[in-house]
């Protein structure tokens, strides 16, 4: 059964620092799409990146980077330079190739202190 | 980008009322629906889902008769709260899959509050 963990449930860091949420996903898949939301208070998800797998390359979008890596089944998202912008609750999630069902993980609620 | 809608944003209703809710592909065709539920500070569940034109597939645990999810067309999807009561008041999200892309896209949720 696919399953999403996201270990790290609060985490606060001052403004400027760097930050790294981490997630750990299960699958008896070999084709299946990994993902990273945004939830600011208002509650809107927000999507920020889709990965297959079959596409391991890092990703860079401004300040924030992505590393996934199949050896440990992990999809870990860092945000360089936090803002207090940036505060927020981020899910990863899981989508097999076989289904249409998104499964979230439990979210990490991020505080960014000024 | 595509959009999906929902409504209402908020809404607030007595105890064994009932509510209906609506999620619409505002610009392509959504050939299937899901309907999430997210309490507060959990994660988001899903609840149905809901092909156009036929019955929807719950997920275990999610009374059928009490969340009914009609799909009758290709732009929308309402989700009705029958009989609500306060342990149902949550946050209900619906995503729609486009079915040309395959990608599936969010709408804003709905707060349903029940007194």
């Amino acid at each position: 059964a696919q399953k999403v963990t996201q270990a790290q449930t609060e985490i606060s860091v001052v403004e400027k620092e760097d930050v790294t949420l981490d997630c750990v996903y299960e699958t008896r898949d070999t084709t299946y799409y990994l993902f990273w939301y945004k939830q600011p208070p208002s509650g809107e998800l927000v999507f920020l990146i889709r990965r297959n797998s079959f596409d391991e390359q890092n990703e860079i979008s401004g300040r924030y980077s992505w590393n996934f890596q199949k050896s440990t089944s992990s999809f870990n998202f860092t945000i360089t330079a936090s803002q207090v912008v940036d505060s927020a609750v981020y899910f990863c999630a899981l989508r097999e190739d076989r289904d249409d069902k998104i499964i979230f993980g439990k979210g990490t609620r991020l505080h960014i202190l000024p | 980008g595509a959009v999906v809608s929902q409504h209402p944003s908020r809404v607030i209703c007595k105890s064994g009322t009932s509510v209906k809710i609506e999620c619409r592909s505002l610009d392509f065709q959504a050939t299937t629906m899901f309907w999430y539920r997210q309490f507060p500070k959990q994660s988001l569940m899903l609840m149905a889902t809901s092909n156009e034109g036929s019955k929807a597939t719950y997920e275990q645990g999610v009374e059928k008769d009490k969340f009914l999810i009609n799909h009758a067309s290709l732009t929308l999807s309402t989700l009705t709260v029958t009989s609500a009561h306060p342990e149902d008041s949550s946050f209900y999200i619906c995503s729609a899959k486009d079915g040309r892309s395959y990608e599936q896209y969010f709408g804003p949720g709905t707060r349903l509050t029940v007194t």
